[in-house]
């Protein structure tokens, strides 16, 4: 166990859905980094936060956002789902700034129909 | 050509058997270097960190990183079948996100 939460463990939605993705980094660690898992893409970095503020981002779409609140969990949100938005969806958290030893949770798997 | 490269696999070896999975990268600035363990349809844990070159040791596992021919090598001795699972190499300059390889997919055979 990491100590990296994520909530739901599997969503099952449509296309033109939004849909909201829960991580609690593990105590003590202030950044909090986005991934996704497809088959064909293997792990693409999305978004990272530390301590509420955006710090990088990678691939990700204008129809995805996320934020870091004050009790640092995040929240990364997809809108208008597409079939290719089925993937795994990891959370990662680390101490500080800089992107090493990240924890990753136990992932969300999203399937869009 | 992507910035890391990793054979998929699947590699198959006998149980005890020693295993030595590799990476390989373009970017000379890559300084931090980790291998990941995921098993099906889970988080990657974290197995391994190493800074610059050099080996690292931990239990079974060995960490290499040759940074002037610009490779990684993890080795696990005597493979038990509980090792079976997609080891996944990752790399970062300290200042940009983690870089992942595609990952390898071990099966350790009883």
């Amino acid at each position: 166990d990491s100590g990296v939460t994520q909530t739901p463990k599997h969503l099952i939605t449509a296309t033109g859905q939004r849909v909201t993705l829960r991580c609690s980094p593990r105590s003590g660690d202030l950044s909090v980094y986005w991934y996704q898992q497809s088959l064909d893409q293997g792990l693409q970095f999305l978004i990272q936060y530390y301590n509420g503020e955006e710090r990088a981002k990678g691939n990700i779409l204008e129809r995805f956002s996320a934020q870091q609140f004050p009790d640092l969990h995040s929240e990364l949100n997809l809108s208008s789902l597409e079939l290719g938005d089925s993937a795994l969806y990891f959370c990662a958290s680390s101490i500080g700034t800089t992107n090493n030893e990240q924890f990753f949770g136990p992932g969300t798997r999203l399937t869009v129909l | 050509q992507k910035e890391v490269e990793q054979d998929p696999g699947p590699l198959s070896v006998p149980e005890g058997a020693i295993v030595s999975l590799n990476c390989t990268y373009s970017n000379s600035a890559f300084q931090y270097f980790m291998w990941y363990r995921q098993y099906s349809r889970k988080g990657p844990e974290l197995l391994m960190y190493t800074y610059s070159s050099g080996n690292k040791e931990d239990g079974r596992f060995t960490a290499q990183v040759d940074k002037s021919s610009k490779y990684i090598s993890l080795f696990i001795r005597d493979s038990q079948p509980s090792d079976s699972a997609t080891y996944l190499c990752a790399m970062s300059t300290g200042r940009r996100a983690l870089t992942f390889g595609s990952g390898t997919r071990l099966q350790v055979q009883p």
